[in-house]
């Protein structure tokens, strides 16, 4: 079992730039997750999905955050425009109902 | 006032101790998971419960319903247990709640 697999692990670009983050999830999993972890805030909750269709999205911080899921095997967390706030540590994670989460090693991104 | 309250914030230990991290809540839950974050970051799952207790080598889970609380014991403490031990809980929904984490450090 592959595990969880993000990528980037880490990335770096300047205030304004697009930042795709992406996310595929252990195989069977019908739950996806995308976290956020910051210093200041801990882990929060972005969004997540099951069965590819979007659930719940309240922590989404503002209209310049979108995730999707085009299949069951992929996803992606896109920030447009990216300010210096939205730097911390994402988070995917994969679950099937009521079991525990599988999280991904995490993706470090750091705006300038 | 935070949903998941954990205690403390910090802990250190000399290796072979008997630690306790302690997580109260204030939401009704289906399920509390103990998580467990290394320093190169990654997350994993040490253990999801209901009710009473589970122990996984070192490792021992508690929870009480009633009072909402939770414990999470390692015996025998090693300083390969340094991480950030962090105590989330589910309610009705699928979404997990977090504690804000316990940090702790093993000295040999």
């Amino acid at each position: 079992d592959a595990g969880v697999i993000q990528s980037p692990r880490h990335e770096v670009t300047e205030m304004g730039q697009e930042v795709t983050l992406r996310c595929k999830p252990i195989s069977g999993h019908d739950y996806l997750f995308w976290y956020r972890q910051t210093m200041m805030r801990g882990l929060e909750l972005l969004i997540y999905f099951n069965n590819n269709v979007p659930i719940d999205d309240s922590g989404m911080p503002e209209d310049r955050f979108s995730a999707k899921m085009p299949n069951a095997s992929f996803s992606t967390l896109k920030i447009q425009p990216s300010e210096p706030r939205d730097s911390a540590v994402y988070f995917c994670a994969s679950s099937l109902q009521y079991q525990p989460q599988h999280f991904g090693d995490g993706t470090r991104l750091s705006i300038l | 006032k935070n949903e998941v309250e954990q205690s403390p914030q910090n802990l250190t230990a000399q290796e072979g101790e008997f630690i306790t991290i302690n997580c109260s809540y204030s939401v009704g839950i289906s399920a509390l998971h103990w998580l467990q974050q290394h320093p190169g970051g990654g997350i994993v799952s040490l253990f999801m419960l209901s009710s009473g207790k589970k122990k996984h080598g070192r490792l021992i889970a508690t929870i009480n319903i009633q009072e909402k609380h939770s414990s999470l014991h390692i015996t025998a403490s090693h300083p390969r247990d340094s991480a950030v031990y962090i105590c989330a809980v589910r309610g009705n929904t699928d979404k997990l709640i977090f504690g804000t984490g316990t940090r702790l450090q093993v000295f040999p």
